[in-house]
């Protein structure tokens, strides 16, 4: 119930392609779903987030598309850049008990945008 | 850059032995987190601290440990080091521990190499 599944694990796109990354979880006490972008060597930037109560939000050139009922979320990058490649983390809030300020992310998406 | 700061950015140590890894949260943030991230683990919390006091714990070793000092930097320390104990480590913080402020911004991490 704690985990957050993410998929596809890579993905390759030209450039001004939209790659959509996905993730799912179990657990309803989730109370916030951030998106990180990684690049080799740096720590997790936060990218844009999203609480339950809302089904979308852009941010820029990313969207986060939110279904509740489905317990699934997505990232959705516009008009792709090269400068976009990274590694890209879904995450979820623990939102209960001892563990509440903690994120649970996923595994992890390595992007690459071709020019 | 998050204005969360690490050091040092490289450790390298051999089986056995202890080590202590620093973390200064943004200016403001009460609350800090600790992140193991390995290759084949994923992102894991580790703890989390809240203006001086532990909060919660995730997938911690015993032998390792952290605290959070009056001026809110931390440190984690970790000791009997094993060669799985190589992995970056990640601090992060955020503003509040409560409901108000859910984001977290990652530092650089510290690469630990055990040989």
């Amino acid at each position: 119930q704690q985990q957050v599944k993410q998929s596809p694990q890579s993905l390759i796109v030209q450039k001004g392609g939209i790659p959509i990354i996905n993730c799912a979880y179990e657990n309803t006490a989730f109370d916030y779903f951030p998106w990180y972008q990684q690049f080799p060597g740096k720590g997790p930037a936060l990218l844009i987030a999203i609480r339950p109560d809302v089904s979308e939000k852009k941010e820029g050139r990313f969207t986060i598309s939110f279904n509740k009922s489905a317990k699934q979320f997505s990232l959705h990058i516009m008009d792709s850049q090269p400068g976009d490649s990274a590694t890209y983390f879904c995450a979820a809030r623990g939102g209960y008990g001892g563990s509440q300020g903690n994120l649970i992310f996923g595994k992890g998406t390595k992007l690459s945008v071709k020019p | 850059d998050s204005g969360v700061t690490q050091t040092p950015k490289h450790l390298i140590t051999a089986t056995g032995q202890r080590v202590t890894l620093r973390c200064s949260p943004r200016s403001g943030d009460l609350s800090v987190y600790w992140y193991q991230q390995s290759l084949d683990q994923g992102l894991q919390f580790l703890i989390q601290y809240y203006n001086g006091e532990e909060r919660a714990k995730g997938n911690i070793l015993e032998r390792f440990s952290a605290q959070q000092f009056p001026d809110l930097h931390s440190e984690l320390n970790l000791s009997s080091l094993e060669l799985g104990d190589s992995a970056l480590y990640f601090c992060a913080s955020s503003a509040d521990a409560s409901t108000i402020s859910y984001e977290q911004y990652f530092g650089p991490g510290t690469r630990l190499t055990v040989t």
